[in-house]
């Protein structure tokens, strides 16, 4: 069974420009996380998908991050325009109910210039 | 206030030896706690979960849990340089059933 998988693995961008990151989770896990890390800093949660419903978005940094999930199955997380405080490195994981344990793709690296 | 909090390492450990890893949280409603393990460049990989006071062992891998004194700990029995990773500590706080607040992490080194 695959695991979480993320793309791109690495993205540079110049500040100002736009960026989506993609996500697919397990297959059959309704429940989707975004999570981010910056440099020198611990992992902290974004958001949470229930489906195609945003549960929980109270970790997004601004307007300019906006998550979508059509369908229920794949993410993007889109950061337009892009800053140099968003470089990090952005994890999605899945659990296939609340409460369980979350796994985790191998994350994008976003370098913002 | 920090609300998951690890020492940050290096933990330098000899094989065979056992690997202790602290963490302490804030919040006193949390009920589900969570050690991944991270490779660098690699994704967090779930190691142990534990939900409730005491003891949980699996494998050379042993979770303890005390909520009076919001500590949790991870022991790695008989060390193996391939233990050597970043080991992460996370908790659901908030009541939140969902969310995971880390840590920042501890960097294990397992000399052979």
């Amino acid at each position: 069974e695959a695991g979480v998988t993320q793309f791109p693995s690495h993205s540079v961008i110049e500040k100002g420009q736009t960026v989506t990151l993609r996500c697919d989770p397990i297959s059959g896990h309704d429940n989707l996380y975004w999570y981010r890390r910056v440099m020198g800093k611990e992992i902290k949660f974004l958001l949470h998908f229930v489906k195609e419903s945003k549960q929980d978005e109270s970790g997004m940094p601004n307007n300019r991050f906006l998550a979508e999930r059509t369908g229920g199955t794949y993410s993007t997380l889109k950061v337009q325009p892009a800053e140099l405080e968003d470089s990090g490195v952005y994890f999605c994981a899945s659990s296939q109910d609340l409460g369980t344990e979350a796994f985790f793709g191998q994350g994008t690296r976003l370098t913002v210039v | 206030q920090k609300e998951v909090e690890q020492n940050s390492g290096p933990l330098s450990v000899p094989e065979g030896a056992i690997a202790s890893l602290n963490c302490t949280y804030s919040d006193r409603v949390s009920q589900s706690f969570f050690w991944y393990r991270q490779y660098s460049g690699k994704s967090p990989e779930l190691i142990m979960s534990i939900y409730s006071n005491g003891d949980k062992e699996d494998g050379r891998f042993t979770a303890q849990l005390n909520k009076a004194s919001q500590y949790v700990s991870l022991l790695i029995r008989d060390s193996q340089p391939s233990d050597s990773a970043t080991y992460l500590c996370a908790v659901n706080i908030d009541g939140s059933n969902y969310k995971l607040t880390f840590g920042k992490g501890t960097l294990l080194t397992v000399n052979p």
